[in-house]
């Protein structure tokens, strides 16, 4: 069964340090998605992506997000200068088009930032 | 503004049944939706209403009022597999709000 997958599983940086998280898709979908859940808190929406660029973006996904897909497979996050509060599991996930708009998620990044 | 309540936990016996139920606000609907997240895990798909009734999935239903704003998640013949969190979102514009989910836990 297809399946989104993300790298690397589990991320360690320093405070300041730039990060880019990323994601392979279901191959047949065409919107594309970040969310993220802080230790014990609800999964929240970050990010939209469709037809190569954003579609909407949530408040949380200010200037030092950015999102990018640099070939056909991968879709990406870029944190510029990590904060200790972007310390989170970063899922990615993917929707195809159609009557049923199931988003499929990834098995997730755990962002460590120290 | 956009809200959604279920319940924090619920405990039930194996074998037995459960309805987590999820109360919702929103401006914009496209569709409810349950996913399963085990601890550590990523969320995963359960089940979608879109339109006001009950939809039947093996051990798995779930119910729709959009006019309540009301959902429900049924899980029958409990298995011990089944102990995770239960989260209920909405669609709205394509994206997904989410509730705190529930921890449901399963005991011999």
């Amino acid at each position: 069964e297809p399946e989104v997958t993300q790298t690397p599983s589990h991320q360690v940086t320093q405070m300041g340090q730039e990060v880019i998280l990323r994601c392979v898709p279901i191959s047949n979908h065409l919107y594309f998605y970040w969310y993220r859940q802080i230790l014990g808190q609800k999964v929240e929406f970050l990010v939209s992506f469709y037809n190569n660029e954003i579609s909407e973006k949530s408040e949380i996904f200010d200037d030092q997000f950015s999102v990018e897909r640099p070939d056909g497979s991968n879709f990406t996050l870029k944190i510029r200068s990590t904060k200790l509060e972007d310390s989170a599991m970063y899922f990615c996930a993917s929707r195809e088009t159609g009557e049923k708009n199931i988003q499929y998620f990834g098995a997730g990044t755990r962002l460590s930032v120290l | 503004g956009q809200n959604i309540d279920q319940p924090t936990e619920m405990t039930a016996t194996e074998g037995a049944i459960v309805q987590i139920n999820c109360t919702y606000q929103t401006s914009g609907f496209n569709g409810l939706f349950w996913y399963q997240q085990h601890a550590g895990e990523a969320p995963t798909f359960l089940s979608y209403n879109v339109l006001d009734g009950l939809e039947e999935k093996g051990r798995f239903s779930s119910f729709l009022s959009r006019s309540k704003g009301y959902s429900y998640l049924l899980l029958k013949e409990l298995q011990m597999k089944d102990s995770a969190s239960y989260l209920c979102a909405f669609e709205d514009d394509y994206k997904l709000s989410f509730g705190a989910g529930t921890t449901v836990t399963v005991r011999a």
